[in-house]
């Protein structure tokens, strides 16, 4: 059974740059998509971005000045990093794994969809 | 400001059917990009319910399906039960953004 599990520093200061890691035990993380979600506290999920085993990468537009995603095949886990963190990056980080990136071909289209997630870690900012 | 727009909260008795909507716009649904549903109980992390527009992961009871047409997607409870207060997420892809786009959710109430 894959099971993904998060890691973080929980309580930062504004200014500070977020690390999370995500393992991904159970199962290979290549030939995979593997995202990072937040969840603000009370509030709905937010795409962050998503990379592939292979090491290309895609960011929501939002945050891609202050994202870097990178994956390490060797220990089956994948990083992010966010700059300049501020109050409103408070959230639960969820990753997640999905088959496929989202591409239309022969007339049809098809979104990536989460098929593992990990349980989350609590990120809050503040001074 | 979600791009996908589901209604705050729905409600139903036990046994009673319930559905959700998702309306989405001409860069994610209406595009052709197929929907998945998640469900997030109190306290957890999100679990795919229904994924690409009808279709149940092993485990996931009938009583939930989805459906899809146009510009819009819709997930029903059939035979509501209290383990279904939980919080729906839609999901789909975006051409605009490149990325993934979710739904502001929908908490469930059983009466």
């Amino acid at each position: 059974q894959v099971q993904l599990q998060e890691s973080g520093p929980g309580l930062m200061k504004p200014s500070e740059t977020l690390s999370l890691t995500c393992t991904v035990s159970g199962g290979s993380i290549s030939n995979y998509y593997w995202t990072w979600i937040r969840q603000p506290p009370g509030k709905g999920l937010d795409w962050i971005g998503h990379i592939h085993y292979s090491g290309s990468t895609n960011y929501n537009p939002s945050l891609k000045s202050r994202v870097t995603l990178s994956v390490d095949t060797s220990k089956n886990e994948f990083s992010l990093k966010l700059t300049s963190v501020t109050a409103a990056d408070t959230a639960m980080y969820y990753c997640a794994r999905s088959r496929r990136r989202g591409y239309c071909s022969g007339g049809s289209c098809y979104s990536m969809e989460f098929d593992y997630w990990g349980q989350g870690t609590p990120v809050t900012v503040s001074s | 400001q979600s791009v996908l727009t589901q209604p705050p909260s729905v409600s139903g008795a036990p046994g009673q059917r319930v559905t959700i909507s998702c309306t989405g716009s001409g860069s994610n649904i209406g595009a052709g990009y197929d929907v998945h549903w998640y469900q997030q109980l109190p306290g957890s992390a999100p679990k795919l319910l229904i994924y690409v527009n009808n279709n149940r992961p092993s485990g996931v009871p009938d009583r939930f399906s989805g459906s899809k047409s146009g510009t819009s997607a819709s997930l029903a409870i059939t035979g509501l039960q209290a383990e279904d207060e939980a919080d729906y997420y839609c999901q789909s892809y975006d051409d605009s953004l490149s990325g993934s786009v979710f739904g502001g959710g929908t908490k469930v109430t059983v009466l």
